[in-house]
């Protein structure tokens, strides 16, 4: 069974357009990130939720916006879509906030966003 | 400057070589440093982690982490094909931090 899984797994579409991504976790975590991956593989988070209730939120565009609807989904949905969105974006979870105690960060597949 | 810089490669090695991977950090009050190995088209899986000073081994894998001069390292012995991928250091402070990754590639 895939611990954390991501759909759509490619998405391509045009500029302005407004598209989601989904997130589910089967590991019984209690925290889920969304990270960004650019296409020089740099990997910088952008939002945690804990619990459902969102504990980072990284200097990114109001155009993303997290929905946690409960402990095992974490969607992100953007508006607007630009050319710069184009990125893989990766969904993570682990077993609590990882405030600094060790807590392991598991990864899903990636979505590889495309905006044309 | 960056909170953990790391040189991006690529890197190219012949199969049985030993692998050198560094980073360096800037902030000394970091204490959990992650390596994760990323294959490509796929998402990032935890490798090793250490906490604060010293060395962890795992198999032909060695973590090392020396706090006085803010640098960590992943040492590979005996490097196989199936050891190609993207290497990304990190640091664990509420969130993960990453490097920018270094490609390794090992030939057969």
């Amino acid at each position: 069974d895939t611990a954390v899984s991501q759909t759509p797994k490619y998405l391509v579409t045009q500029m302005g357009n407004d598209k989601s991504i989904k997130c589910e976790q089967n590991l019984g975590h209690d925290t889920m990130y969304w990270y960004k991956q650019d296409s020089k593989k740099f990997l910088k988070i952008m939002f945690s939720y804990n619990n459902k209730e969102l504990i980072i939120n990284e200097t990114v565009p109001n155009r993303f916006s997290p929905k946690s609807p409960d402990k095992a989904h974490l969607n992100l949905h953007i508006n607007s879509l630009e050319l710069g969105d184009s990125a893989v974006y990766f969904c993570a979870s682990s077993q609590a906030f990882s405030s600094g105690d060790g807590e392991t960060q598991y990864f899903g597949p990636g979505t590889r966003l495309l905006v044309l | 400057q960056k909170e953990v810089e790391q040189d991006p490669g690529p890197l190219s090695v012949p199969e049985g070589a030993i692998v050198s991977l560094n980073c360096t950090y800037s902030n000394s009050a970091f204490q959990y440093f992650m390596w994760y190995r990323q294959y490509s088209r796929k998402g990032p899986e935890l490798l090793m982690y250490t906490y604060s000073s010293g060395n962890k081994e795992d198999g032909r894998f060695t973590a090392q982490v020396d706090k006085s001069s803010k640098y960590i390292s992943l040492f590979i012995r005996d490097s196989q094909p199936s050891d190609s991928a993207t290497y990304l250091c990190a640091i664990l402070t509420g969130k993960l931090i990453f490097g920018q990754g270094t490609t390794l590639q090992v030939k057969p």
